[in-house]
């Protein structure tokens, strides 16, 4: 069964404005952490965000906000003021803490346009 | 953060070679590393877990003779493709954790594109 789940392939968003990339996840597991990266073209995975599934605040991170809302099993990643050298793929990935892999979405190529 | 080092950045081999990837901890020790495979615009997927000292745990489907995995020391892991061919070629990229040191987050190498030819 899929782990994680990101259902927007490609994203275009204007630059200087905010852009939600979704991301719901599926485990039984009470400790776990929710992660966000970022893949230009160049392949490096840059980490952005991360949240425990303890943390009651949402985590933030310059112009990146996780929107965590545990109920529904979602880590929606907020970039605001989006900026041209955000074009990237970016991934969702899930910690167990039974287990210290990742398991990754499928990505969302998220195209910023001046 | 803390630095992972993936060498080389890219190869290419001919169908037949054997082709090594090093991945190295630079400023921490690490007990366990990640190989991931991934192919263009896919994500990436997990082929095996390198622990120090003992036997690679590959994920299922992924051929252990074919892909050589050797962690003989806490900042070195490596991973061999062993008779490469075409359908081998793809990204290839290490993670790291500074465990047992702490740390949430993975830290990645810059990854290896090869190509079998």
């Amino acid at each position: 069964a899929q782990k994680i789940t990101q259902t927007q392939p490609g994203m275009f968003v204007q630059e200087k404005e905010a852009v939600t990339l979704d991301c719901t996840y599926d485990t039984s597991d009470q400790s776990y952490g929710l992660f966000w990266y970022k893949q230009p073209s160049s392949g490096e995975m840059i980490f952005l965000i991360y949240q425990g599934s303890y943390d009651e605040q949402n985590a933030t991170e310059g112009r990146y906000s996780l929107n965590f809302q545990k109920a529904r099993k979602s880590a929606n990643l907020v970039i605001s003021a989006s900026q041209l050298g955000d074009s990237a793929m970016y991934f969702c990935a899930m910690r167990e803490d039974n287990d210290y892999k990742l398991s990754f979405g499928a990505g969302t190529t998220v195209t910023v346009r001046a | 953060g803390a630095v992972v080092s993936q060498h080389p950045s890219w190869v290419i081999c001919k169908s037949g070679t054997s082709v090594k990837i090093e991945c190295r901890s630079l400023d921490f020790q690490a007990t366990t590393m990640f190989w991931y495979r991934q192919f263009p615009k896919q994500s990436l997927m997990l082929m095996a877990t390198s622990n120090e000292g003992s036997k690679a745990t590959y994920e299922q489907g992924v051929e252990k003779d074919k892909f050589l995995i050797n962690h003989a020391s806490l900042t070195l892991s490596t991973l061999t493709v062993t008779s490469a061919h075409p359908e081998d070629s793809s990204f290839y990229i290490c993670s790291a954790r500074d465990h047992p040191a702490g740390g949430t987050e993975a830290f990645f190498g810059q990854g290896t594109r090869l190509t079998v030819v």
